[in-house]
C-alpha cells in the first residue's frame, strides 16, 4: 500500500512569489496535516484538513492557506514568500479520527531565495 | 511553544549498546508518539502510547508513560548503525493536532 506522497521533493523561489505543495494521503485516509521543519525552530503544526473543510491552524500568517479536495488530497499555498519560509513541509494522514496515527510523507524542501 | 522537550539533545553510542531518551511534556494528554526522522526526511511513526497505558513494546523498542509526571522514556535495545536519526516525541490535543519536541539526535557507530 502506497504511503503518504509529497511532491514537489525539492522547491526554489524567490522572494515575493507563491508556492504550491502537494499531498496525497494514504488511500482510506481523511485527515491530512501539514507541518512545517525550519532550522532551529522544530516541527511547527500549520494546518489540519478533515473532509474536505480547515478543521485547524497553527500559528501562521493567512499567506499560508490550503485546501483538501474530494479524493482527500491536498495543497498548501505560500503566498508572498519570504526568506524565512524556507523550510521542510511534510504532509501527514491519518484515520477519520482525531486521536489516530499520523503518517508522513518524505517532505517538500522549499527555499526562497 | 513546543509541547514536549527530548533529553538529552543528542546521544552518541556504538553499535550493540542501548539507547534511552526521554521527553517531558506540559499538559494532559491522551497519547504520545515516538517519531524518528533520518536525515531531514519524512517522520517514520514508531510507536503511539495511550495515556492509560504505561509501557509499549515494538521489536527492540521499549516506551514507558508516566502520566503523573508528565514524562516519557524511549528505550532502543542493542542499537545498530541504520539506527542514527533524529528522534522525536510528539503529544497529541484534544483537535488532533500533534506538538513535537525539539528531537533527540541519535548517532550509532559501528
Amino acid at each position: 500500500e502506497a504511503g503518504v506522497t509529497q511532491s514537489p521533493t525539492h522547491l526554489i523561489k524567490t522572494r515575493g512569489q507563491q508556492a504550491t505543495l502537494r499531498c496525497s494521503p494514504i488511500s482510506g485516509h481523511t485527515s491530512v496535516y501539514w507541518y512545517q521543519q525550519a532550522l532551529g525552530l522544530g516541527l511547527q503544526f500549520l494546518l489540519w484538513y478533515d473532509e474536505g473543510e480547515e478543521r485547524n491552524r497553527g500559528n501562521f500568517p493567512p499567506r499560508f492557506s490550503g485546501r483538501q479536495f474530494p479524493n482527500y488530497s491536498s495543497e498548501l499555498n505560500v503566498n508572498a514568500l519570504e526568506l524565512e519560509d524556507s523550510a521542510l513541509y511534510l504532509c501527514a494522514s491519518s484515520l477519520p479520527h482525531r486521536q489516530e496515527t499520523q503518517y508522513f510523507g518524505p517532505g517538500t524542501r522549499l527555499l526562497v531565495l | 511553544s513546543q509541547q514536549g522537550e527530548e533529553d538529552p539533545q543528542a546521544l552518541s553510542i556504538q553499535e550493540g549498546e542501548n539507547a534511552t531518551m526521554n521527553c517531558s511534556y506540559k499538559t494532559s494528554i491522551n497519547n504520545l508518539q515516538w517519531y524518528r526522522q533520518n536525515s531531514g526526511r519524512g517522520l517514520v511513526h514508531l510507536i503511539l502510547i495511550r495515556s492509560n497505558e504505561r509501557e509499549k513494546h515494538s521489536g527492540r523498542l521499549r516506551v514507558t508513560l508516566d502520566t503523573s509526571k508528565k514524562s516519557s522514556s524511549l528505550l532502543i535495545t542493542a542499537s545498530r548503525a541504520a539506527d542514527t536519526a533524529s528522534y522525536f516525541c510528539a503529544t497529541t490535543d484534544s483537535w488532533g493536532k500533534l506538538q513535537f519536541g525539539a528531537g533527540t539526535q541519535v548517532v550509532v557507530t559501528p
